[in-house]
């Protein structure tokens, strides 16, 4: 696709239930990340991965997350049991390169999925 | 804490007007990449300096990284309604200039450009 694609756009969960999040990435791109906004804040860091190989999920704030790409392209970030402070807005970038980010390969962001958990 | 500081939080600015968004670290910048946000939508990159002293423009957008690489400041010229939005820097942790896309952002600044 001309873009990297998120669904759904919003996302409205009770306390307690479980949420799946997917993201499209650019065709081709190997490299691809999920990232959390706050209302207000900077996207931070959740989990990174390259083909298929989840190489970083440092940033994955609880056992609760759980991300995958199982065949190296779309990738699916799971939250189990979502609690009140998961509400945020859920970005995902891919980037061409494996070789890690620079100015000719950048990140490339979705729209993103806002999670609102009642 | 926050790694990455920008100021002002906030900008209101009549069209036509000079701005400047600032972005400071405590620590070296190895990469500094500058995005836009419109609200409720993703993050589209601007620009990319990696060498103390480097500048770049597109357009009527210029990017500096001070010779030390822990300040980066974002230049709009002559403003224009289409240029409102949120402006946000986000930094590489690794030295290098390269890493795998685990980048730091700062809270960003919202842009409001009247008529």
């Amino acid at each position: 696709g001309a873009g990297v694609s998120q669904s759904p756009r919003y996302k409205v969960a009770k306390r307690g239930q479980d949420v799946a999040l997917r993201c499209d990435p650019i065709s081709g791109h190997v490299s691809l990340f999920w990232y959390q906004q706050a209302l207000g804040q900077g996207p931070e860091f959740l989990t990174y991965f390259q083909n298929e190989a989840q190489l970083d999920k440092s940033g994955l704030p609880s056992d609760r997350f759980f991300a995958e790409r199982p065949e190296g392209s779309v990738s699916t970030l799971k939250i189990q049991r979502t609690q009140q402070e998961d509400s945020a807005v859920y970005l995902c970038a891919s980037s061409l390169s494996d070789r890690g980010v620079s100015g000719d390969s950048p990140l490339h962001f979705g729209n993103g999925t806002r999670l609102t958990v009642t | 804490s926050q790694e990455l500081e920008q100021s002002p939080q906030s900008l209101i600015v009549q069209e036509g007007k000079n701005l400047t968004i600032n972005c400071t670290s405590s620590k070296t910048l190895y990469g500094l990449y500058w995005y836009k946000q419109k609200y409720g939508e993703g993050l589209i990159f601007l620009m990319m300096l990696q060498k103390g002293g480097e500048e770049k423009s597109h357009e009527k957008i210029t990017a500096k990284l001070d010779e030390k690489k822990q300040q980066s400041s974002l230049h709009i010229t002559a403003s224009q309604p289409s240029h409102a939005g949120i402006y946000l820097c986000g930094a590489d942790r690794n030295a290098g200039g390269t890493s795998y896309g685990k980048l730091t952002f700062g809270q960003g600044t919202i842009l409001t450009v009247h008529p």
